[in-house]
């Protein structure tokens, strides 16, 4: 299917395990974006990449990594799960960065 | 900074009702002020891109116009199905391509 998928849509994880958030999309946009939503902060920027191998942080990095080893997938991977980043947490495409994004569907992740 | 603020937070209207939500923004040299709509468990979906001050859009019931310092998005004779969260966001020519978004106005239309 056309488009930008996320998954899982749902997880829940433990307090300190690894956990890795899958994104695709299908348009060989250059940059891909991971945003996560929390009530009160809206939605705010994790890591964003330019082009496959070129990562940066955004407004809130700690306890997250990213890679894009390909175009057309950016997984974000935590580390260590914290109580702190149950979130929604949303991927997104654009072809030049400039002319707005289109958002995945977003995974909803408890860590208890 | 780049900075966007959202008002108001809720908005209960009546079908028919017109209103208006507000984004103020500072940013150093806009590159574009965007409106997404989101509804429940889904992600944001694109409405509009405003680039200079006196600009305006439309779209069906939705048109958003951009001054030099805020945003307006205008709905008129909303129907049920207009209801969802608004928000805004700004990318500024310093951003990297990043768009900074505010926390949104959620938008019920009553029947």
């Amino acid at each position: 299917d056309a488009g930008i998928t996320q998954s899982p849509r749902y997880k829940i994880t433990e307090t300190g395990r690894q956990v890795t958030l899958m994104c695709h999309q299908t348009w060989s946009h250059s940059y891909m974006f991971w945003y996560r939503q929390d009530l009160g902060h809206g939605l705010r920027l994790i890591y964003y990449s330019a082009a496959a191998d070129i990562t940066d942080k955004g407004e809130v990095p700690d306890g997250y990594v990213v890679s894009r080893s390909k175009t057309e997938n950016f997984p974000l991977t935590l580390e260590s799960a914290t109580r702190s980043q149950t979130s929604v947490y949303f991927c997104a495409s654009s072809a030049d960065g400039y002319y707005g994004y289109t958002f995945g569907s977003g995974t909803r992740l408890t860590v208890v | 900074e780049d900075q966007v603020t959202q008002s108001p937070e809720a908005l209960r209207l009546q079908e028919g009702e017109s209103s208006s939500l507000n984004c103020s923004y500072t940013v150093s040299g806009l590159r574009g002020l965007f409106w997404y709509r989101q509804d429940p468990g889904e992600g944001p979906e694109f409405l509009f891109t405003l680039y200079s001050a006196g600009e305006e859009k439309e779209k069906e019931r939705l048109k958003a116009t951009l001054t030099k310092k805020e945003s307006f998005l205008h709905i008129t004779a909303p129907k049920p199905e207009d209801s969802a969260t608004y928000l805004c966001a700004v990318q500024g020519f310093q951003g990297a391509q990043k768009l900074v978004f505010g926390q949104g106005t959620r938008l019920t239309i009553n029947p």
